[in-house]
């Protein structure tokens, strides 16, 4: 059964602490994406990754870090230089090629908290 | 000005209705247009995808493209308390990088 699986679903962290969000995917895509999403808010790409072992910042990337050293695997630590981390945290996926990158897949997302 | 804009109602419709929705933008570089279905506390669930100006259609679900006037339109048909959601527009260029979104448009169909 393919998809995208996230965990934890629910995760919460006490200010100062770095934290990290799992994301695996056995879709065989290439690429894979980190977006945040706040209340009432649209999703904003954090970082993303078109191969293994290469990554790119997206448009709020500040106080988080990724690594890509698995295809199937996509992490992202949240560190204690980010500001407001309490957000729900999507990752999704999406095939190499012109079309194949526009179409995204989404995981179920993790509900960060701070405390 | 945001890149896209897009009311986040709530919208509330009986069930039958036919639903619009829409998102407008200001970058001309967009090329790639996508509507996303969210419930919930869950992730995203790609519904249509549309290259340039043109329509597309799937089952109940129709997306418009309008290019030149920087407007994109998702229509459902017979709508259903089931399609109560949240609808995010999504769009980008060319380029390898993410998706922009509009901020989404909560949807109630009332039974």
């Amino acid at each position: 059964d393919g998809g995208i699986t996230q965990s934890p679903k629910y995760l919460f962290r006490k200010e100062g602490q770095n934290v990290t969000l799992s994301c695996e995917q056995n879709l065989n895509h290439d690429a894979m994406y980190w977006y945040r999403q706040d209340p009432g808010q649209g999703l904003r790409l954090i970082y993303y990754s078109q191969i293994v072992n290469d990554f790119q910042k997206g448009d709020i990337a500040e106080g988080y870090s990724v690594s890509r050293e698995k295809k199937e695997s996509f992490p992202l630590t949240v560190t204690s230089a980010q500001k407001n981390p309490t957000a729900f945290y999507l990752c999704a996926s999406s095939m190499r090629g012109l079309r194949g990158r526009n179409e995204q897949f989404f995981g179920p997302g993790t509900r960060l908290t701070v405390l | 000005q945001k890149e896209v804009e897009q009311d986040p109602g709530p919208l509330s419709v009986p069930e039958g209705a036919i639903v619009s929705l829409n998102c407008t933008y200001s970058n001309s570089a967009f090329q790639y247009f996508m509507w996303y279905r969210q419930y919930s506390r869950k992730g995203p669930e790609l519904l249509m995808y549309t290259y340039s100006s043109g329509n597309k259609e799937d089952g109940r679900f129709t997306a418009q493209v309008d290019k030149s006037s920087k407007y994109i339109s998702l229509f459902i048909r017979d709508s259903q308390p089931s399609d109560s959601a949240t609808y995010l527009c999504a769009m980008k260029g060319g380029g390898a990088d993410g998706l922009t979104f509009g901020k989404g448009t909560h949807l109630i169909i009332q039974p």
